[in-house]
């Protein structure tokens, strides 16, 4: 079944504290892994799109990496307004859906 | 602005009733995805529609229906409510049939609230 695992479920930081959030997935045919942002009451945001393991994406202190079993968003030096929940998508086989993970509600505190 | 436009934003019925949730994608953009985001299962699948014809086919439950239009507009029917269904229901729009890009522009969502 395909599946995707996002952690941490919360992560707080302070401002300018790097980290890094993980996305776990097992899919059959994999097509591409996405990120999207998602901000309290909004629709998800598009991010990046990852398509072969070594990939890296960035876009200003967002940092994305693949390899064959993972995902990983790199949050260098956050700013207050990077907190939002980060989620995680697969795009399995010849379909167009996207299988969503839970997410990473981020909070970044001056 | 995503230019997905969702109404209505707010809804508050009752048990067994039916309701109508529309979404207007982007100018351009064919493909429409139903989404349903709760707090225990995240943004679930439900089903896509590509210049009216059905794609893809989620968690939908047999309850639930959905079309699009010929001027590309959709409706997601949801019908026999039940307090489960309480959720926040997203629509999403792409310009391509399966988007290689993964790139889906989400509308504000509609909150559907059973009591």
């Amino acid at each position: 079944e395909d599946q995707v695992t996002q952690s941490p479920e919360a992560l707080r930081l302070q401002e300018g504290e790097s980290s890094s959030l993980n996305c776990s997935y097992t899919v059959s045919g994999l097509r591409g892994l996405f990120w999207y942002r998602q901000d309290p009451g909004k629709g998800p945001e598009f991010l990046f799109t990852l398509y072969s393991a070594g990939e890296e994406k960035e876009k200003e202190r967002l940092k994305a990496t693949l390899t064959k079993k993972e995902s990983f968003l790199h949050i260098t030096a956050p700013k207050p307004e990077d907190s939002a929940t980060y989620l995680c998508a697969v795009s399995p086989g010849n379909t167009g859906k996207l299988i969503f993970g839970q997410g990473t509600t981020l909070q970044v505190k001056p | 602005d995503s230019g997905v436009t969702q109404t209505p934003k707010h809804l508050i019925t009752a048990t067994g009733q039916r309701v109508t949730l529309r979404c207007s994608p982007r100018s351009g953009d064919l493909s429409v995805y139903w989404y349903q985001q709760s707090l225990d299962q995240g943004l679930q699948f439900l089903i896509q529609y590509y210049n009216g014809e059905e794609r893809a086919k989620g968690n939908i439950l047999e309850r639930f229906s959905a079309q699009q239009f010929p001027d590309l507009h959709s409706e997601l029917n949801l019908s026999s409510l039940e307090l489960g269904d309480s959720a926040l229901y997203f629509c999403a729009s792409s310009v391509a049939e399966r988007s290689n890009t993964g790139e889906l522009f989400f509308g504000e969502g509609s909150r559907l609230t059973v009591l």
